[in-house]
């Protein structure tokens, strides 16, 4: 059983905000929730992580609710750099379980 | 600059042929992986390293085999190949030491074709 739910497919403006959301309902209390994007034609590419609390760095922002039930990745300024697939894991270790993940299409 | 780097970007085959699939770091990682990714299936663990001469058995192991006799390397071999593992295949390396912080760094990928 897949461990996250993510919309297939989202469409964002460029320059505008492109907030992802992730359902993970089952969440264990020591998993983390990472977040990684794949840009065509290249490796999968780390962004962000966090456990309780909302995390932001230069790429990205991480919103965690507080029954850390769901999540949702904030690109403040998107780019059509930012088009890619980004994925949505839960982790307690070293193991990475890739879903399908959300194909984000910035438009001019 | 941390980089992970796989031999081929592009390789074809012949359906029997024994295919080898090299991936270096040279972050002084411990762990290392290797995935497949096909259209609709998303990337899927073949099998991961957790120091030298170890392996451990990823979700999808039938049809390969791993080496890893130095610890910047790790070789994904494919004994007989078949046309269906004809996929791409990612490499992956990370820290062991702090799992509060579980950043894999992948390689670019070699897409393999078995004819």
């Amino acid at each position: 059983d897949a461990k996250t739910t993510q919309p297939t497919s989202m469409d964002c403006a460029e320059g505008r905000a492109a907030n992802l959301p992730c359902n993970h309902s089952t969440i264990s209390g020591n998993e983390y929730v990472y977040w990684y994007r794949q840009i065509h034609s290249q490796g999968p590419q780390y962004i962000i992580h966090g456990l309780k609390n909302n995390e932001t760095n230069e790429m990205a922002s991480l919103i965690i609710t507080e029954d850390r039930k769901s999540s949702t990745l904030i690109l403040p300024h998107a780019t059509l750099r930012d088009t890619a697939v980004y994925y949505c894991i839960v982790d307690a270790g070293n193991m990475l379980t890739f879903g399908g993940g959300t194909r984000l299409m910035v438009k001019p | 600059d941390v980089k992970v780097t796989q031999s081929s970007r592009y390789l074809v085959k012949r359906t029997g042929e024994k295919v080898f699939l090299e991936c270096v770091q040279d972050m002084d990682h411990e762990n290392m992986f290797w995935y497949r990714q096909d259209p609709g299936l998303g990337l899927r663990l073949i099998y991961f390293s957790y120091d030298v001469k170890m392996k451990e058995k990823g979700d999808i192991p039938e049809g390969y085999s791993v080496s890893r006799e130095k610890k910047e390397r790790f070789s994904l071999i494919l004994e007989s190949a078949s046309t269906n593992q004809t996929s791409m295949y990612l490499c992956a390396s990370s820290s062991l030491w702090d799992i509060s912080y579980n950043e894999q760094f992948f390689g670019p990928g070699t897409r393999l074709t078995v004819l």
